[in-house]
């Protein structure tokens, strides 16, 4: 139990159009998503907090119109880098807390690798 | 300072060692504790879950707090090449559910 799936896992994109990255709960329902970049050899760093149905919080520096961030139902969030530019690339990950478990559980995804050319 | 510091290694052991791996963290309001270790361009999975000062056992893995120091550790015994991975600590507060993760410490298990 408790899958969190990513897709796509690896994209390549041009700099300046946009990529859309979907978070998906499989076996569960999510009260809170949330998005994390990893750059090499570097921890996760939290870029936004996302709750179904309401707007995302982002951590401080994060640009919100560049990194939109979609929570439409309990099981699926989206995040979608906008314009995207080369110091964009970077691995991308999510995790998710489960309704009713505890909130100290994340169930993270394997990761999206994004490439900016 | 940042919140939690963790040797990044990278450490190298001989199959069947005893590891121990380590963070420690400025915060006293930290809660919980967790354990993630994490395979090359993989998500993290969860290892070891703790709240309270002490050691905490599940199998080969050993994690154990200590909050008057402010340092948290995590020990494998018997230690197998599939062990090798990046592992990462991570800290909450008890309200609130956003993580603190440390750098993360690569290990390497030389069969």
């Amino acid at each position: 139990g408790a899958v969190v799936s990513q897709h796509p896992s690896r994209v390549i994109c041009k700099s300046g159009t946009s990529v859309k990255i979907e978070c998906r709960s499989l076996d569960f329902q999510a009260t809170t998503m949330f998005w994390y970049r990893q750059f090499p050899k570097q921890s996760l760093m939290l870029m936004a907090t996302s709750n179904e149905g309401s707007k995302a919080t982002y951590e401080q520096g994060v640009e919100k119109d560049k990194f939109l961030i979609n929570h439409a139902s309990l099981t699926l969030s989206t995040l979608t880098v906008t314009s995207a530019h080369p110091e964009d690339s970077s691995f991308y990950i999510c995790s998710a807390t489960s309704v009713g478990g505890s909130y100290n559980e994340q169930f993270f995804g394997p990761g999206t690798r994004l490439t900016v050319l | 300072q940042k919140e939690v510091e963790q040797d990044p290694g990278p450490l190298s052991v001989p199959e069947g060692a005893i590891v121990s791996l380590n963070c420690t963290y400025s915060n006293s309001a930290f809660q919980y504790f967790m354990w993630y270790r994490q395979y090359s361009r993989k998500g993290p999975e969860l290892l070891m879950y703790t709240y309270s000062s002490g050691n905490k056992e599940d199998g080969r893995f050993t994690a154990q707090v200590d909050k008057s120091s402010k340092y948290i550790s995590l020990f494998i015994r018997d230690s197998q090449p599939s062990d090798s991975a990046t592992y990462l600590c991570a800290m909450s507060y008890a309200s609130g559910n956003q993580f603190y993760f440390g750098t993360g410490t690569s290990l390497t298990v030389i069969p």
